[in-house]
């Protein structure tokens, strides 16, 4: 069966320090892979996906940014945090069957 | 574009009252529709879903009609328990492998 992995589970940050966020799946091949924020008392956004390694698609601008190093590993990254990077930070993958996307546990990120 | 309208919440219950979280949504074509559970703490899971007009999605006592002519995707619960206190998200996919996702409503159900 599939599973999906984020770490860290929570993270506090100050403004201005790095970011790495990890996502891995398990089981599948040649996923699709999504990075999504959900901010307090807010819906999902999708900031980036990717259909396979090496292909990044944004869909916010954002100091964010994401990247593919292998098949079944999303990173989502950032040179300086800002406040408003706080929020809950949701991983995705799906085989491109209509709406079929399972998520990660997510990972809280506060930046202060 | 696209886009998604749900009840806004928080919606709070007592356990066995009837449930309906609406969402409506504005498309251009015909989208699949879908709703996502989030219990505290956790990522979405799939509750349901209906992929053309008049389909009906159902699980774990959900359900919801794809309502075409009312651009509709309201979800029901004939008797809900302490268990389903979660966020609801109402979703569409137009086959271009992203989902646009409502704003969520927040359900408490008390005992």
């Amino acid at each position: 069966s599939q599973t999906i992995h984020q770490w860290p589970a929570t993270l506090v940050q100050p403004v201005g320090s790095p970011l790495s966020l990890e996502c891995t799946v398990e089981g599948t091949s040649n996923p699709n892979l999504y990075w999504y924020r959900q901010a307090a008392g807010r819906g999902l956004q999708l900031l980036f996906y990717s259909v396979g390694i090496g292909q990044i698609s944004s869909e916010v601008p954002q100091n964010l940014s994401a990247s593919r190093p292998q098949d079944r590993q999303f990173i989502l990254s950032s040179k300086k945090l800002l406040l408003s990077d706080s929020g809950f930070y949701l991983c995705a993958w799906s085989l491109g069957q209509v709406g079929e996307q399972f998520f990660g546990p997510g990972t809280r990120l506060t930046v202060l | 574009g696209n886009s998604v309208t749900q009840m806004e919440g928080p919606v709070t219950l007592s356990e066995e009252a009837f449930l309906t979280i609406n969402c409506t949504y504005t498309a251009t074509g015909y989208p699949s529709l879908f709703w996502y559970v989030q219990y505290p703490g956790e990522g979405l899971q799939l509750l349901l879903k209906a992929t053309k007009a008049d389909d009906k999605g159902s699980n774990k006592g959900f359900e919801a009609t794809y309502r075409k002519e009312t651009t509709s995707f309201h979800l029901e619960k004939g008797s809900v328990q302490v268990s389903d206190s979660a966020v609801y998200f109402c979703a569409l996919d137009f086959g271009n492998e992203k989902l646009t996702f409502g704003t969520g409503t927040r359900l408490t159900i008390i005992p």
